[in-house]
């Protein structure tokens, strides 16, 4: 059974502070999208990575994958408010007639000054 | 841009009821997934379509079908809701090609069932 674990679930950060989300996977993938969901609204696709060794970069948010450890990293670099936000991980889980995503629980950032 | 809409923002219904969620996008997407969101548990996949009148399980079909008579549109149908079944349901279609795409979601149907 394919398992994406994030961590922490929780994170409470200082506004210009330096963190980092981790999501891990149970099975091999070359693919992982990590998403964005602000407080009664729909996911937001932020990142999709493609390949090991895949670094993405939006503004104060970096994504990266490592396949051989099926691990994926979001940093945030001075954290601000406007981060706040629930953020997804999902890896491609292939189906007999195609691809479906399975997610992780989500990490609930909060920001604060 | 692509967009993903969804019948009902909000719903109630009484146990015993049939429920009917209803999805449209207008990209085109071959794909069309549902899904439902529960605090804690993250996003679980109920039933997903490649291709209209297809339809395959997900992790949680139990108590749930899908009908897909058109490309654009992915209904969700609760044949005798119940309370567990209250949730929040999201919809989401991506594309078919040799270039991985993302899922774009729907706004969401906050379904609650007394």
């Amino acid at each position: 059974e394919l398992k994406v674990e994030q961590n922490p679930l929780f994170l409470s950060m200082q506004e210009g502070k330096n963190y980092t989300i981790y999501c891990n996977y149970s099975t091999t993938s070359d693919r992982l999208y990590w998403y964005r969901q602000d407080p009664g609204k729909s996911l937001e696709s932020l990142f999709v990575l493609l390949s090991n060794g895949a670094v993405k970069q939006e503004g104060r948010l970096m994504a990266s994958l490592d396949t051989k450890a099926r691990l994926s990293t979001l940093h945030i670099t001075a954290a601000v408010h406007d981060l706040s936000a629930t953020y997804f991980c999902a890896v491609d889980m292939i189906h007999q007639a195609g691809t479906a995503l399975i997610f992780g629980k989500g990490t609930t950032l909060s920001v604060s000054s | 841009d692509v967009k993903v809409t969804q019948s009902s923002r909000y719903l109630v219904k009484r146990t015993g009821e049939k429920v009917f969620l209803e999805c449209v996008q207008d990209m085109d997407h071959e794909n069309m997934f549902w899904y439902r969101q529960d605090p804690g548990l993250g996003l679980r996949l109920i039933y997903f379509s490649y291709d209209v009148k297809m339809k395959e399980k997900g992790d949680i079909p139990e108590g749930y079908s899908v009908s897909r008579e058109k490309k654009e549109r992915f209904s969700l149908i609760l044949e005798s809701a119940s309370t567990n079944q209250t949730s929040m349901y999201l919809c989401a279609s991506s594309r078919t090609g040799p270039i991985t795409d993302t899922q774009y979601f729907g706004p969401g149907t906050r379904l609650t069932v007394l």
